[in-house]
């Protein structure tokens, strides 16, 4: 398998639930990025990771708490989440973070529905 | 700080007809601009990137963009728009040396027959 695959594809959650969204890449890239994709708004970027450290956090509420266990994989925990973060959450990666390289490659996204 | 401009969130043209979305951006750095490319149901995808160098840059499916410093502006054009064109389209910016890439809130492409 080739390219950026996140799953679930849909998840639907009550507010009091936990649950994961995970991020694979097979590109062999040093960085990846969770983005938040909601109707009528910019992307929002919400995590960067160079080589499994955290490079940017754009103020993001603690109810979404990544992990990036090694560079090929990438994880958003959800606790406690509002009915506004339902939206399509994108997974990226690029060979590096920032500069002529940071071509992204996505994943089709994870439709998040929060009741 | 960056920012992305993208002029109307919808534009519809016909099959055959010129394509033109507009981008303008603003950077207090040299820009490095993108266009991506959203079909339903599918992440973004590369269609261009300006760098350095010539300021006309062509991209995949017949797309190309200019990059105009003194108009900030980078549009994307395509002389003959195709139905399988209809998409989502978003103008992004980035600078040399940080780790965000800004995303314009993009244009809905939509294509008659």
């Amino acid at each position: 398998e080739t390219g950026v695959t996140q799953t679930p594809r849909h998840l639907v959650m009550g507010m009091t639930n936990k649950k994961s969204l995970k991020c694979e890449q097979h590109l062999g890239h040093n960085a990846m990025y969770w983005y938040k994709q909601s109707a009528k708004k910019p992307l929002e970027l919400m995590f960067v990771y160079s080589l499994e450290e955290r490079v940017e956090n754009n103020s993001v509420p603690s109810r979404f708490s990544p992990e990036c266990p090694n560079s090929s994989h990438l994880f958003l925990h959800l606790h406690t989440l509002q009915p506004e973060d339902s939206a399509l959450y994108l997974c990226a990666s690029s060979r590096e973070a920032g500069g002529p390289s940071n071509i992204q490659y996505f994943g089709a996204g994870t439709r998040l529905s929060v009741l | 700080a960056q920012s992305v401009t993208q002029l109307g969130s919808h534009v519809s043209v016909s099959e055959g007809a010129l394509v033109l979305l507009r981008c303008n951006y603003s950077s207090s750095v040299p820009p490095y601009l993108f266009w991506y490319v959203q079909y339903p149901n599918q992440g973004l995808q590369l269609l261009l990137k300006y760098t350095t160098g010539a300021t006309l840059v062509k991209g995949i499916n017949g797309f190309e963009a200019e990059f105009k410093k003194s108009e900030t502006s980078f549009h994307l054009t395509k002389p003959s728009a195709h139905m399988s064109d209809a998409a989502e389209y978003f103008c992004a910016v980035s600078d040399t040396g940080g780790f965000k890439t800004i995303f314009g809130a993009g244009t809905r492409l939509f294509v008659k027959a």
